[in-house]
C-alpha cells in the first residue's frame, strides 16, 4: 500500500499568519493517464471531512482562495496564506492513484 | 447540493453483522462512484470500500476483504455496506462519501 506521511502532525498558528502542511507518498502518484490524484481534506471539530483540493492544486467549489495546493510526484504541500479562526481542524492528504486509496495521518491546526 | 444520509449503525457483538445504508440526493447518483470511509474514535480516516457508478467495479481495504460487501441500487439512489464477522477494531464512524460530499456518518460499535 502507498504510505502517506504528513508533517507536522500538530501546527499551532497565529491568526493572520501563513501555514504549510507537507505530505509525502511512498511512491509516485502520477497515474497512467498523466494525472496526479492527490487530494486534501479538512475536518473541522465535530464535522465530517470535506475536500478542499483535488488533483494536487485544484480548489473545490466554495473553498476560499487562501487555500492552495502544490507539488508533484511524491512531494506535496497545502498552504493557507492567512489562517482564520474557521480553519481550525485536522487536515488530511489522500492519494487516489493506487488501490487501496490511502490517507495521511492528519495534521491538527490550532490557533496559538 | 449533495446530500448523503447514513443509517444502520449501532452496537453489535463481536462476530455479529450490520447493514449500513446511505440515501443520496441532490445529484445524479447513477453517474458517480461511491465509497465507504471510516474513522475510529479519535483516529484518522481509513478508506473501506469503493464501488463504480454501475457497480461493476468494486474494491475493498485488506482489513475488511471477505467480511464486508458494498452494493448500490441506482433506482433507489442508495448505497449499502453489509458488514459480517465484525471485530472490535471495526468500531468507527462510517461515512458514505462522494469525494465532493460526505454524509454525517453512522457509528458502529463492536463490543460484548
Amino acid at each position: 500500500d502507498v504510505v502517506m506521511t504528513q508533517s507536522p502532525l500538530s501546527l499551532p498558528v497565529t491568526l493572520g499568519q501563513p501555514a504549510s502542511i507537507s505530505c509525502r507518498s511512498s511512491q509516485s502518484l502520477v497515474y497512467s493517464d498523466g494525472n496526479t490524484y492527490l487530494n486534501w481534506f479538512q475536518q473541522r471539530p465535530g464535522q465530517s471531512p470535506r475536500r478542499l483540493i483535488y488533483k494536487v492544486s485544484n480548489r473545490d467549489s466554495g473553498v476560499p482562495d487562501r487555500f492552495s495546493g502544490s507539488g508533484s510526484g511524491t512531494d506535496f504541500t497545502l498552504k493557507i496564506s492567512r489562517v482564520e479562526a474557521e480553519d481550525v481542524g485536522v487536515y488530511y492528504c489522500m492519494q487516489g492513484t493506487h488501490w487501496p486509496w490511502t490517507f495521511g495521518q492528519g495534521t491538527k491546526v490550532e490557533i496559538k | 447540493q449533495v446530500q448523503l444520509v447514513e443509517s444502520g449503525g449501532g452496537l453489535v457483538k463481536p462476530g455479529g453483522s450490520l447493514r449500513l445504508s446511505c440515501a443520496a440526493s441532490g445529484f445524479t447518483f447513477s453517474d458517480y462512484y461511491m465509497s465507504w470511509i471510516r474513522q475510529a474514535p479519535g483516529k484518522g480516516l481509513e478508506w473501506v470500500s469503493y464501488i463504480s457508478s454501475s457497480g461493476s467495479t468494486i474494491y475493498y481495504a485488506d482489513s475488511v476483504k471477505g467480511r464486508f460487501t458494498i452494493s448500490r441500487d441506482n433506482a433507489k439512489n442508495s448505497l449499502y455496506l453489509q458488514m459480517n464477522s465484525l471485530r472490535a477494531e471495526d468500531t468507527a464512524v462510517y461515512y458514505c462519501a462522494l469525494m465532493t460530499g460526505w454524509g454525517q456518518g453512522t457509528l458502529v460499535t463492536v463490543s460484548s
